[in-house]
């Protein structure tokens, strides 16, 4: 069964201050990692799709790898607008549809003036 | 283009009644799916339907859920005789024909309490 598991649970950084939240995931064939941002409240939101290993994609001061085990979304000078859920998915391998992503819990985002 | 609708945002309501959620997907969408999220957790596929039809469902869906999507436009997802369970944001995403089967746009939700 795919798993995606998400670390840390909660990271609070001062304005500033570089980080990396990590995605690990266990499929038999990566078919597609997907990142989201979620806001209280709120639906989540598209960020990046990453396909094979060593791809990688920038969003302003996000930027997101893959490799053949996890994927880490950088964030670099973060602003307080920055705080937020992220989310990490996949796509189901093996026979599973290319429809039913699987998220993982998230990294609650706080970024302190 | 206002992005996906999703009425009611918040419905309270007492277990063992029935409740219907709504969603209004963007229109040049023709895949819609709709998804549950409890606290702390990712959220989870529930179904999914290109156009009209409904081709994918999840094994969270028991026979209490219902979804439908007449002519391939909004959708519906109800909930019979309600559980405490079943209290979650249910979130509803569409994408278009052709697009990153991974780029979904959600709307934002609709919290369903039950009592």
């Amino acid at each position: 069964e795919d798993q995606v598991t998400q670390s840390p649970e909660a990271l609070r950084l001062q304005e500033g201050e570089s980080s990396s939240l990590n995605c690990s995931y266990t499929v038999s064939g990566l078919r597609g990692l997907f990142w989201y941002r979620q806001d209280p409240g709120k639906g989540p939101e598209f960020l990046f799709t990453l396909y094979s290993a060593g791809e990688e994609k920038e969003k302003e001061r996000l930027k997101a790898t893959l490799t053949k085990k996890e994927s880490f979304l950088h964030i670099t000078a973060p602003k307080p607008e920055d705080s937020a859920t992220y989310l990490c998915a996949v796509y189901p391998s093996g026979g599973g549809s290319a429809r039913q992503l699987t998220f993982g819990s998230g990294t609650q985002l706080t970024v302190l003036p | 283009d206002t992005g996906v609708s999703q009425d009611p945002r918040h419905k309270i309501t007492k277990r063992g009644q029935n409740v219907t959620f709504r969603c209004d997907p963007i229109s040049e969408h023709n895949r819609l799916y709709w998804y549950r999220q409890t606290l702390g957790q990712g959220p989870e596929f529930l179904t999914y339907f290109q156009n009209e039809a409904q081709l994918e469902k999840s094994r969270l869906l028991s026979d209490r859920f219902s979804a439908e999507r007449p002519k391939g436009s909004f959708s519906t997802l109800e909930i019979q005789r309600t559980e405490q369970g079943d209290s979650a944001m249910y979130l509803c995403a569409s994408s278009p024909r052709g697009g990153n089967t991974g780029e979904l746009f959600f709307g934002e939700g609709s919290r369903l309490t039950v009592l």
